[in-house]
C-alpha cells in the first residue's frame, strides 16, 4: 500500500540554526499537507501544497512539493523555542479525503 | 465553537474489556477520522466516515469498530482489548469539499492504557 516516509526522525538544534525535514511518497500524491504536534498536544494543520513544484511561505517556514508530487520538504529559518514539535507530512492520493502520515521529525531547541 | 471534542480524555482497560470512544464536531463538516499515534510510528488510519451514514476501514482497523451516529459525531469500540492497543488515539474531521480543501482538524486524544 501507499507509504509515506519522513526523515530524520528526530533534529536537535541551535537556536538560530535552519532545521528541514524531508517527506518522500511511495506513489504520486494529490496534495500533501504539514502539521504540527506541539509535546502533549494533538496535531495542528499547517498548510496544504497541491501543485507540482508549488512553493508556499509562512513567515520563516517554507514549504515545497516536488515536481513529481512525491516528495516535500519543510525548511524552518532560524529556529526558535517555540518552534519545538514534531513535523508531521500527510500525503492524499486518490478522491477521498484520507490522509497518509509519515512518521513525523521531532525538532529540539536549545536556546 | 469548541472545535472537535474527544471523552474521555485518560482510560485504563484490563485486558479483555470493552469501551467506546466518543467524538464530537461542531464543525459541520462532512468527514470524520479515528487514528491511533505510537512512538516512532506517526498517527495511522483505523476507520474514516466520509459522510454521514458511511464508514470505511483505515490502515490499520483490526480489533476496531466505528459508529457514525449523526453528522456531529462517531464513535470508536474497542469489543475486547488487548495490550497492542495501548495507544493515543485521535479524532479528526474536515470539511473536505474538494481535494484542493480538506485540512483536517484533531480533537484533544484519548490516552488509553490496556494491561
Amino acid at each position: 500500500g501507499q507509504q509515506v516516509m519522513q526523515i530524520p526522525q528526530y533534529q536537535h538544534v541551535q537556536e538560530g540554526e535552519d532545521f528541514t525535514t524531508y517527506c518522500n511518497s511511495s506513489t504520486t500524491l494529490s496534495n500533501i499537507q504539514w502539521y504540527k504536534q506541539r509535546p502533549g498536544g494533538h496535531p495542528v494543520f499547517l498548510i496544504q501544497l497541491v501543485k507540482s513544484g508549488e512553493v508556499k511561505k509562512q513567515k520563516r517556514l517554507t514549504f515545497q512539493f516536488g515536481e513529481a508530487k512525491k516528495n516535500s520538504s519543510l525548511h524552518i529559518t532560524a529556529t526558535q523555542t517555540t518552534d519545538v514539535g514534531t513535523y508531521f507530512c500527510a500525503g492524499s492520493s486518490g478522491n477521498t479525503g484520507k490522509l497518509i502520515f509519515g512518521q513525523g521529525t521531532t525538532l529540539q531547541v536549545k536556546p | 465553537n469548541a472545535g472537535v471534542t474527544q471523552t474521555p480524555k485518560f482510560q485504563v482497560l484490563k485486558t479483555g474489556q470493552s469501551m467506546t470512544l466518543q467524538c464530537a464536531q461542531d464543525m459541520n463538516h462532512n468527514s470524520m477520522y479515528w487514528y491511533r499515534q505510537d512512538p516512532g510510528m506517526g498517527l495511522r488510519l483505523i476507520y474514516y466516515s466520509a459522510s454521514e451514514g458511511t464508514t470505511d476501514k483505515g490502515e490499520v482497523p483490526n480489533g476496531y469498530n466505528v459508529s457514525r451516529l449523526n453528522k456531529r459525531e462517531f464513535s470508536l469500540r474497542l469489543e475486547s482489548a488487548a495490550p497492542s492497543q495501548t495507544s493515543v488515539y485521535f479524532c479528526a474531521s474536515s470539511e473536505f469539499a474538494s481535494l484542493s480543501y480538506n485540512e483536517q482538524f484533531f480533537g484533544p486524544g484519548t490516552r488509553l492504557t490496556v494491561l
